[in-house]
Order: C-alpha cells, then sequence, then structure tokens
C-alpha cells in the first residue's frame, strides 16, 4: 500500500512570494492534515480538510490556505512568504472514522530567502 | 505553559540497552497518545497507538500511559543504532483532529 506522498521535495523561494505544497493521502483515507515543522518549534497543527471542506484551522494566518480536491488530494498555499515561513511542512492522512491515527508523508521542506 | 512537554535530550545510549522516553500533559481531555519515529529529514512514522491507561507492547516496544498522573512513556528494549531517531509523542481528545506534539527527543544508540 502506497503511503502519503507530498510534492515537491524542496522549494525555494524569496520573501513576497507564494508557495504551494501538494499532498496525496493514503488510498482510502478522507482526511488530510497539514503540520508545520519549523526548527525549535516542533510539530504545530496548520489545517484540517475532511470530504472536501476544511474542518478546522491552528493558530496560522489567513496567508496560510488550502484545499482538498474531489479525490482527497490536498494543496497547502502560503501567500506572501515570510523568513519564519522556512520549515518542513508535514501532510497527514487518515481514515474516516479513525481521526486519531494519522499516517504523514516525508514532507516539503520550504526555504524562503 | 505547552499542553506537551517533552525532554528534547539528546539521550545518547549503548546499543542493547533499555531507552525510557517521557511525556508529559497538562489537558485532562486527552484520551489517545501516539509515538512517532522520525529519522533525519524524514516525515514522523507512527510507532504506537494506544487510547486507554496502561501497557502496550509491540515487539522491542511498550506504551505505557497513566492518565491519573498526566505522563506517557516509550520503553524500547535491547536498543539497536537503527534505533536513532527523533521520538514524538502525540496526543489528542476523543475524536480530535489536530494531534498535540511534543518537541520530540532525540535518541542516539552507539555500537
Amino acid at each position: 500500500e502506497a503511503g502519503v506522498t507530498q510534492s515537491p521535495t524542496h522549494l525555494i523561494k524569496t520573501r513576497g512570494q507564494q508557495a504551494t505544497l501538494r499532498c496525496s493521502p493514503i488510498s482510502g483515507h478522507t482526511s488530510v492534515y497539514w503540520y508545520q515543522q519549523a526548527l525549535g518549534l516542533g510539530l504545530q497543527f496548520l489545517l484540517w480538510y475532511d470530504e472536501g471542506e476544511e474542518r478546522n484551522r491552528g493558530n496560522f494566518p489567513p496567508r496560510f490556505s488550502g484545499r482538498q480536491f474531489p479525490n482527497y488530494s490536498s494543496e497547502l498555499n502560503v501567500n506572501a512568504l515570510e523568513l519564519e515561513d522556512s520549515a518542513l511542512y508535514l501532510c497527514a492522512s487518515s481514515p474516516k472514522l479513525d481521526l486519531d491515527t494519522q499516517y504523514f508523508g516525508p514532507g516539503t521542506r520550504l526555504t524562503v530567502l | 505553559q505547552k499542553e506537551v512537554e517533552q525532554d528534547p535530550g539528546p539521550l545518547s545510549v549503548p546499543e542493547g540497552a533499555i531507552v525510557s522516553l517521557n511525556c508529559t500533559y497538562s489537558n485532562s481531555a486527552f484520551q489517545y497518545f501516539m509515538w512517532y519515529r522520525q529519522y533525519s529529514r524524514k516525515g514522523p512514522e507512527l510507532l504506537m497507538y494506544t487510547y486507554s491507561s496502561g501497557n502496550k507492547e509491540d515487539g522491542r516496544f511498550t506504551a505505557q500511559v497513566d492518565k491519573s498522573s498526566k505522563y506517557i512513556s516509550l520503553f524500547i528494549r535491547d536498543s539497536q543504532p537503527s534505533d536513532s531517531a527523533t521520538y514524538l509523542c502525540a496526543m489528542s481528545p476523543p475524536g480530535g483532529y489536530a494531534l498535540n506534539f511534543g518537541k520530540g527527543t532525540s535518541l542516539l544508540v552507539t555500537p
């Protein structure tokens, strides 16, 4: 069974630009979660999507947004990039009735210069 | 105060040692507890998942939850150099969606 996949592996942007990160969940999983792992801060919850809808978001500004497609894949968009947005962005997925068991992808490392 | 506290280490042990990793938490609503292993520059890998207080064993790994003390542990028996990684505890309330993570403990097992 294929795991959660994310693309790209690395992304380098400059301040003020926009970044788009992509995630494909495990087959059969309908929920997708995004987390930010910044140096020294641990994993911070960003967004949760289920059945195409945004269900909840963490304590992040509105320039962090995303969407979930009908095939349950998801996209995270970060607008007006700031230096402190540099981090590993992790996507996780879970089955619909097992929201607490999340399986993570390898992440996208975003560097903002 | 963070809801989940975890000693970042680093923790260095010789091969074959028993490793004890711990987290404390403050939110009594947390009911689901997980341990993830994360190798350098990789995503976290789910190791153990427990719901109730008590012990759960899987091979060389044992997860222990003490809800009365708001304390969880992961024990690794016969540790191997391949166990060298960062270990993250995570937890959530029932029906939770956002896992609350500790900052992770860096473990090094030396041959």
